[in-house]
């Protein structure tokens, strides 16, 4: 059965990068029946979709996000990443990586436990 | 994409009926038949409780259902009971692989 872990720093300083990656266990990660993405949560406040990736490395990104977040895949070592760039302390959040079917408009099926990214000198 | 807008709290007592809205647009959930509804307890990932507006997954109980009308999608838990008090999100396809979540609803029962 598939498992999403993400992993990375949980303190970043100001107006630098951001970068976590989600460990896929229990099956491979470059398929074409899956679609990988990053969701964040601030501390009290709603969910947001930040991006996604299929297993060849097309990469989808919320529009106002697209100059400072990127995703890449590495299918040889199973896992997805994450990067978003000039943090502030608005980026302060739970990021959570999450999986959904490739077939068009799939929900978020399956998601990792999060981790928390606090954004602060 | 700017949020999706859902009301801040709904409250009922157990086995009444509460209903949470969710408001977008022509280009997200007026446009497409793509609502989906994730209920999040503290501390936890969020867990689908029905999609593509009205699905439920394995699983998930049959009290929960969802409507859309327009630009709104509609949540309804029925028989209220102890275990559903959490925080709601819907969520819509918005267009070429783009997503985009509600601001929450925080359901208290009573």
């Amino acid at each position: 059965q598939l498992q999403l872990q993400e992993s990375g720093p949980g303190l970043v300083r100001p107006s630098e990068t951001l970068s976590l990656t989600c460990i896929v266990s229990g099956g491979s990660i470059y398929t074409s029946a899956h679609q990988w993405g990053w969701i964040r949560q601030p501390p009290g406040k709603g969910l947001e979709w930040l991006g996604s990736i299929n297993y060849s490395g097309d990469s989808y990104y919320k529009p106002s996000l697209k100059s400072v977040v990127s995703i890449s895949i590495d299918t040889a070592n199973n896992h997805f990443s994450l990067r978003l760039s000039s943090v502030t302390a608005a980026d302060t959040a739970v990021y959570y990586c999450a999986r959904r079917s490739n077939l068009a408009a799939r929900p978020w099926i399956q998601w990792g436990p999060g981790t928390l990214v606090t954004v602060s000198a | 994409q700017s949020a999706l807008t859902q009301p801040r709290s709904v409250s009922g007592s157990p086995g009444q009926s509460v209903t949470i809205s969710c408001t977008g647009t022509s280009s997200d959930v007026g446009a497409y038949d793509y609502v989906s509804w994730y209920q999040q307890n503290p501390g936890k990932a969020p867990q689908l409780m029905i999609f593509d507006v009205t699905k439920r997954p394995s699983g998930v109980s049959d009290r929960f259902s969802g409507s859309k009308s327009g630009n709104t999608a509609s949540l309804t838990i029925s028989g209220l009971q102890a275990e559903d008090e959490a925080d709601y999100y819907c969520c819509s396809y918005a267009g070429t692989f783009v997503y985009v979540f509600g601001t929450g609803t925080k359901v208290t029962v009573l």
